[in-house]
């Protein structure tokens, strides 16, 4: 069974970048494309992009100026970088498997984790 | 960006109940649509993709519907467990987007 595990700081400043990472277990990165997702407390959810295990990227054109995901095949291991933060990005961030078969549903998910931007 | 709006917003319904949701896009997207259900503090859960194919696992209480630009996910028989909120989402082009969600609760 894939899972999937998102750690970073709960807190970041004003101006500053948030850094995540997924640990992917129970399967390989490869052949598949990972997604981060978030979501802001008690509202709905926003996808910010996916990256192919190879490493081509597709982003949110709303976050596309702020944000990298990258992929460490090594370390089994999927990161997101978002610039400039601002009390907008406080949300709880996923980190998901899209389907390989090309219907682009999110089939695992990570439990999520909060980051609060604040000074 | 393709819209997808829910309907009703929030539902209040009884174990037993027959449910109908409502899923709406702004504009075709053939059957690229999934339903998640999310409880309070955890990750979305997958129940159907491709607008009515039912993921692994998930009761057949469970049912999608739909193409074009309306769908809809029915819950056949309530049960206790299924109260929640549910969200719908395309999957036809980028950027993908959700519903807004419907809330479950119980009457």
């Amino acid at each position: 069974q894939v899972q999937l595990q998102e750690s970073g700081p709960g807190l970041v400043k004003p101006s500053e970048t948030l850094s995540l990472t997924c640990i992917v277990s129970g399967g390989s990165i490869s052949s598949n494309y990972w997604s981060w997702i978030r979501q802001p407390p008690g509202k709905g959810l926003e996808w910010i992009g996916y990256i192919y295990y190879s490493g081509s990227t597709n982003y949110n054109p709303s976050l596309q100026s702020r944000v990298t995901i990258s992929v460490d095949r090594s370390n089994n291991q999927v990161s997101l970088k978002l610039t400039s933060v601002t009390a907008a990005d406080t949300a709880v961030y996923h980190c998901a498997r899209v389907d390989s078969s090309g219907w682009g549903y999110f089939q695992y998910w990570g439990q999520g984790t909060l980051v609060t931007v604040s000074s | 960006d393709i819209q997808m709006t829910q309907s009703p917003s929030s539902l209040s319904a009884s174990v037993g109940d027959r449910v109908t949701l409502s899923c709406r896009a702004s504009q075709s997207i053939s059957n690229y649509l999934n339903w998640y259900q999310q409880k309070p503090g955890k990750a979305p859960n997958l129940l159907i993709y491709a607008a009515s194919s039912l993921q692994s696992g998930v009761p057949s209480r469970f049912s999608g519907s739909g193409s074009g630009t309306d769908f809809t996910l029915t819950i056949s028989s309530l049960q206790p467990e299924d109260f929640a909120t549910y969200y719908c989402q395309q999957s036809y082009s980028t950027p993908y987007t959700f519903g807004q969600g419907t809330e479950l609760e119980i009457k």
